[in-house]
């Protein structure tokens, strides 16, 4: 298995800008979740998926994000406008079940808005 | 909502010695109990776990233990080396996981 991928792996955009994060989980994983890294916030849950349904989403810092699960292999995460603030490392992680699993994380999306 | 604190925020060790990471949790739902190696560049990688109804587990140069009744858990390295410098993550899971601040961990040769 290829793990959990995430594209791209860097993105700078300029501020105001539309961002979309993608991530495929593992095949046969059915929760999805999405983190955010910064070295004043360390690692916070933004939002995640059961079955492809969203479950919590209150970790969304504001209207601005977004996020869309279509299907069991696919999810986005989408900025619009983006600001300077949510220049982050944005991870995705899938497990089996949600609960009482280990997840296994993408390598990440770094993300720069200037 | 699950809150995980993790101290201390940086350690440094000298080759062969051991390093203990701390961490307290506040949801007595919570029953599972993750930890996380990050190297640079990377996403955390699940290194060992531990369910509420052990006290403790053991990989190795690794082991885990967890006190329910005070709400506290541990990760104890042995025999620390090099390749075990990384930041690493306490997490306690209820419905979702929460993830404590991270420890920054140096061996030093």
């Amino acid at each position: 298995d290829a793990g959990v991928i995430q594209s791209p792996r860097h993105e700078v955009t300029e501020m105001g800008q539309e961002v979309t994060l993608r991530c495929k989980p593992i095949s046969g994983h059915n929760s999805l979740f999405w983190y955010r890294q910064t070295m004043m916030r360390g690692l916070e849950l933004l939002i995640y998926f059961n079955n492809n349904v969203p479950i919590d989403d209150s970790g969304m810092p504001e209207d601005r994000f977004s996020a869309k699960m279509p299907n069991a292999s696919f999810s986005t995460l989408k900025i619009q406008p983006s600001e300077p603030r949510d220049s982050a490392v944005y991870f995705c992680a899938s497990t089996f079940a949600g609960q009482g699993y280990g997840y296994t994380f993408g390598s990440g999306t770094r993300l720069t808005v200037v | 909502g699950e809150n995980v604190e993790q101290h201390p925020s940086t350690l440094s060790v000298q080759e062969g010695d051991s390093a203990v990471i701390k961490c307290t949790y506040s949801d007595s739902a919570s029953n599972y109990f993750p930890w996380y190696k990050q190297e640079l560049g990377k996403g955390p990688q699940l290194i060992i776990d531990i369910r509420s109804n052990v006290g403790e587990k053991k990989d190795q140069r690794i082991a885990v233990t967890l006190n329910k009744t005070a709400k506290h858990f541990s990760l104890h390295i042995t025999e620390t080396q090099p390749e075990d410098s990384a930041v690493y993550f306490c997490a306690a899971s209820a419905n979702d996981m929460r993830f404590g601040a991270g420890t920054r961990l140096t061996v030093k040769p």
